[in-house]
């Protein structure tokens, strides 16, 4: 059975830090890996992907992949209030359109 | 960039009755699109694959006689839930792979169903 697993939260991290949000996942077939934020009520949004080992930064944001491990992370840096919401991580395999979610990690950034 | 449109973004209505919910696809052509379910504090569900022209795909445990998939041409698709009950009140949101190729999903706005 393919699994994402998050943990649920929420993670509380003041203003200006640097937040940390894992993922881990079961399929060693995924090739494609995904972060995605969702506000409360609303639909998710792509934030960032990633397909190779190692990091990718995207302004204060930096996905981390280490397929060895099965293990992908989102970091925040300088976080702030409007960061607060649900982050996702979905996978997938090479070829598929169809990603596998996680139930997402709350993140509360409180001034 | 690529934008999907979801329609309504909020509907209440009474068991037993049904509900559309439609999904359109403004500045692309979306021969597949997906239909997600959403519980609160829970993950998003893959309901079914809607294909342009063709029967819809549906997961294990979707009945697909009270979730009818409908998606007529190449920049819409439809979900109705027929004979609503309580139980079926959840957040549904559609996707489609977007113009950068069919690695990133866009995702609707998503419909807040509530069945009284």
């Amino acid at each position: 059975q393919k699994e994402v697993e998050q943990n649920s939260g929420p993670l509380s991290v003041p203003e200006g830090a640097i937040a940390s949000l894992n993922c881990t996942y079961s399929d060693r077939g995924s090739q494609s890996f995904f972060w995605y934020r969702q506000y409360s009520g609303k639909s998710p949004e792509l934030i960032m992907f990633i397909y190779s080992n190692g990091d990718k930064e995207d302004g204060r944001f930096t996905a981390q992949l280490n397929k060895a491990s099965q293990y992908v992370s989102l970091l925040i840096r300088d976080s702030q209030p409007s960061d607060s919401a649900t982050y996702l991580c979905a996978v997938k395999r090479e070829g598929s359109y169809i990603p596998t979610f996680g139930r997402g990690t709350s993140l509360i950034v409180h001034p | 960039g690529a934008v999907v449109s979801q329609h309504p973004s909020r509907v209440i209505c009474k068991s037993g009755t049904s509900v559309k919910i439609e999904c359109r696809s403004l500045d692309f052509q979306a021969t597949t699109m997906f239909w997600y379910r959403q519980f609160p504090k829970q993950s998003l569900m893959l309901m079914a694959t809607s294909n342009e022209g063709s029967k819809a795909t549906y997961e294990q445990g979707v009945e697909k006689d009270k979730f009818l998939i409908n998606h007529a041409s190449l920049t819409l698709s439809t979900l109705t839930v027929t004979s609503a009950h309580p139980e079926d009140s959840s957040f549904y949101i559609c996707s489609a792979p977007g113009l950068s190729g069919a690695n990133v999903l866009t995702f609707g706005a998503g419909s807040r169903l509530t069945v009284l």
